[in-house]
């Protein structure tokens, strides 16, 4: 089975740009989370989706973060308009109900902006 | 708010040596996941403790749960070069569906 999915892996993009990160979770998997990992400040949960549903945002930085999950199989993380802070590696991730609390992750979309 | 503390941040040891990495909270969790990370991938589950008190062995490691389910422990007996990575608790505080993680161990085992 294909795990979860993020593309792209790598981005480097100009300060001011609009950066789209892609997430396909596990087909079944009812949840999804969003995270950002950075050496200062650890794996950071960013927002999280039930049922393609936004349960808890409280976790995303700031106005310049939106995220969506318009259906079950597709999410998308945006940044917009991208700074230098906010260069770090973003996971998603998902599970689902009646697994426990296994979470599986992608690979990861290593972000930098310059 | 940091929910989940986990030390010591950063643990250099010689092969063979053991080690102990804590993980504590002041909110009671329904079950805690420790996880390994390797550069350039994401976290890989290693356990899940759910009762308190409880103790899992994995090979060289051994997780165990506080008794009030607000700590948990792992312990690695000879470590060995493959043991390095960042070791990462997580877990659901009691009444929520947020999951989170600790401050995580970097770990570095040398040869």
């Amino acid at each position: 089975d294909a795990g979860v999915i993020q593309s792209p892996r790598h981005e480097v993009t100009e300060m001011g740009q609009e950066v789209t990160l892609r997430c396909k979770p596990i087909s079944g998997h009812d949840y999804l989370f969003w995270y950002r990992q950075t050496m200062m400040r650890g794996l950071e949960l960013l927002i999280y989706f039930n049922n393609n549903v936004p349960i808890d945002d409280s976790g995303m930085p700031e106005d310049r973060f939106s995220a969506k999950m318009p259906n079950a199989s597709f999410s998308t993380l945006k940044i917009q308009p991208s700074e230098p802070r906010d260069s770090a590696v973003y996971f998603c991730a998902s599970r689902r109900t009646g697994s426990g609390n296994t979470i599986y992750f992608g690979e990861g979309s290593w972000l930098t902006v310059v | 708010t940091q929910l989940l503390e986990q030390s010591p941040q950063f643990l250099s040891i010689q092969e063979g040596e053991n080690l102990t990495v804590y993980c504590n909270s002041s909110s009671v969790f329904s079950s805690l996941q420790w996880y390994r990370q390797e550069p350039g991938e994401g976290p890989v589950l290693l356990v899940t403790v759910v009762t308190g008190g409880e103790v899992k062995k994995l090979k060289r490691l051994t997780f165990q749960f506080g008794d009030a389910r607000k700590d948990s422990s792992l312990h690695i007996t000879a470590a060995q070069p493959g043991d390095t990575g960042l070791y990462l608790c997580a877990g659901y505080p009691s009444g929520t569906y947020k999951y989170i993680f600790g401050t995580g161990t970097r770990l570095k085992v040398l040869a």
